[in-house]
């Protein structure tokens, strides 16, 4: 089955600073590759996703890039602000068989002000 | 608004009882799943459901059942809590091919 890395597990950066996640994937049948956010005691949601015909999406301060060769896939996150700062998980997911996400052990991002 | 409900925020259980968490969504999802989300694990799939009756098993299915009797509702057993599986529980539905909606979580603790 799919099998997702992801790193690093906790990342600290100063207010307006960039951040960079990197995950890596390893079912070739992959196709979405969506980022989820969990603030602290609430629900993971939907922050970003990437389908396999696409190499780079982007959203206000918010990048995915996806390297479907290399089969790793990164979250970019510019002008950090001090509640960005929550557990991001990626995950991964082809469309055929199997319908469920697996995910990433997650990284803690901390927003320094 | 898709809604998600867990029925339980917290849930304190003996060894070797039998626990039912239920999951509810409101929006037709075909699909529904139960991951367990455990500090440095991520969220590990459990179960999943992709119609009504119909389950396949996840990563971690040990110990666990499912049952999806309706389109909206799923869910997890635990047939003999045992203290390892002790963590938070998080259902998620979605449609045929859009993003997946994650309840608010169950803290399930087995003493």
């Amino acid at each position: 089955g799919e099998n997702v890395e992801q790193h690093p597990s906790t990342l600290s950066v100063q207010e307006g600073d960039s951040a960079v996640i990197k995950c890596t994937y390893s079912d070739s049948a992959s196709n979405y590759f969506p980022w989820y956010k969990q603030e602290l005691g609430k629900r993971p949601q939907l922050i970003i996703d990437i389908r396999s015909n696409v190499g780079e999406k982007k959203d206000q301060r918010i990048a995915v890039t996806l390297n479907k060769t290399a089969k790793h896939f990164s979250l970019h996150i510019t002008e950090t602000q001090p509640e960005d700062s929550a557990v991001y998980f990626c995950a991964a997911r082809g469309d055929t068989g199997r319908r469920a996400l697996t995910f990433g052990s997650g990284t803690r991002l901390q927003v320094q002000p | 608004d898709v809604k998600v409900t867990q029925s339980s925020r917290y849930l304190v259980k003996r060894t070797g009882e039998k626990v039912f968490l239920e999951c509810v969504q409101d929006m037709d999802h075909e699909n529904m799943f139960w991951y367990r989300q455990d500090p440095g694990l991520g969220l590990r799939l459990i179960y999943f459901s992709y119609d009504v009756k119909m389950k396949e098993k996840g990563d971690i299915p040990e110990g666990y059942s499912v049952s999806r009797e309706k389109k909206e509702r799923f869910s997890l057993i635990l047939e003999s809590a045992s203290t390892n599986q002790t963590s938070m529980y998080l259902c998620a539905s979605r449609p045929r091919r859009a993003e997946a909606f994650f309840g608010q979580g169950t803290r399930l603790t087995v003493v």
